[in-house]
């Protein structure tokens, strides 16, 4: 069974604070999203890499950094978090550009920022 | 701009059927995706339609119009378990999905 992972649930953190959000998946899957999810706007796309060490920002980059060192993981950096970054967090990976662009999706974290 | 809409909300009766729309406009299209949600869980993959026409999967089934940028999912002989958010999502380019807000369907026994 295919499968992404992360880390955290659920966390709790201060404003100001560093945040890291880790995925893993076990899938070889070259392509590695991170989406935020907010009620009434959808699912929305923070950065995306397409292979190890590659990057590009989505749609809502602001206040956010990714890393990924590795084919397997895609780490989200929140450097200050603030409140308005309180929200659900989704990680996603696809196989490559050329498959049928399914998305497997992690189980999510929740981010409440006070 | 790039915009799907779907409804918000919708209620059925457990054993009927329902039809839940998704409308889109985008700048380009590479298929459409089906995702079903449960509270708290990871969306999982229901549909993919990339031609015209009807795709039929068990108890489910996703119908496409590119023309009319127009797509339906049927849930046929509903079960108490497919109350959950339902997510539309088109592909709009290579790494571009955009979704729409979701519709929360309720099962009433």
């Amino acid at each position: 069974d295919v499968k992404v992972t992360q880390s955290s649930r659920y966390l709790v953190k201060r404003t100001g604070e560093k945040v890291f959000l880790e995925c893993v998946q076990d899938m070889d899957h070259e392509n590695m999203f991170w989406y935020r999810q907010d009620p009434g706007l959808g699912l929305r796309l923070i950065y995306f890499s397409y292979d190890v060490k590659m990057k590009e920002k989505g749609d809502i980059p602001e206040g956010y950094s990714v890393s990924r060192e590795k084919k397997e993981r895609f780490s989200l950096i929140l450097e200050s978090a603030s409140t308005n970054q309180t929200s659900m967090y989704l990680c996603a990976s696809r196989q490559g550009e050329f498959d049928t662009g399914e998305l497997f999706f992690g189980e999510g974290s929740r981010l409440t920022v006070l | 701009g790039q915009n799907i809409d779907q409804p918000t909300e919708m209620t059925a009766t457990e054993g009927a059927i329902v039809q839940i729309n998704c409308t889109y406009q985008t700048s380009g299209f590479n298929g459409l995706f089906w995702y079903q949600q449960h509270a708290g869980e990871a969306p999982t993959f229901l549909s993919y339609n990339v031609l015209d026409g009807l795709e039929e999967k068990g108890r489910f089934s996703s119908f496409l119009s590119r023309s009319k940028g127009y797509s339906y999912l049927l849930l046929k002989e509903l079960q108490m378990k497919d109350s959950a958010s339902y997510l539309c999502a088109v592909v709009s380019g290579t790494y571009k999905y955009i979704f729409g807000t979701g519709t929360r369907l309720k099962v009433l026994a």
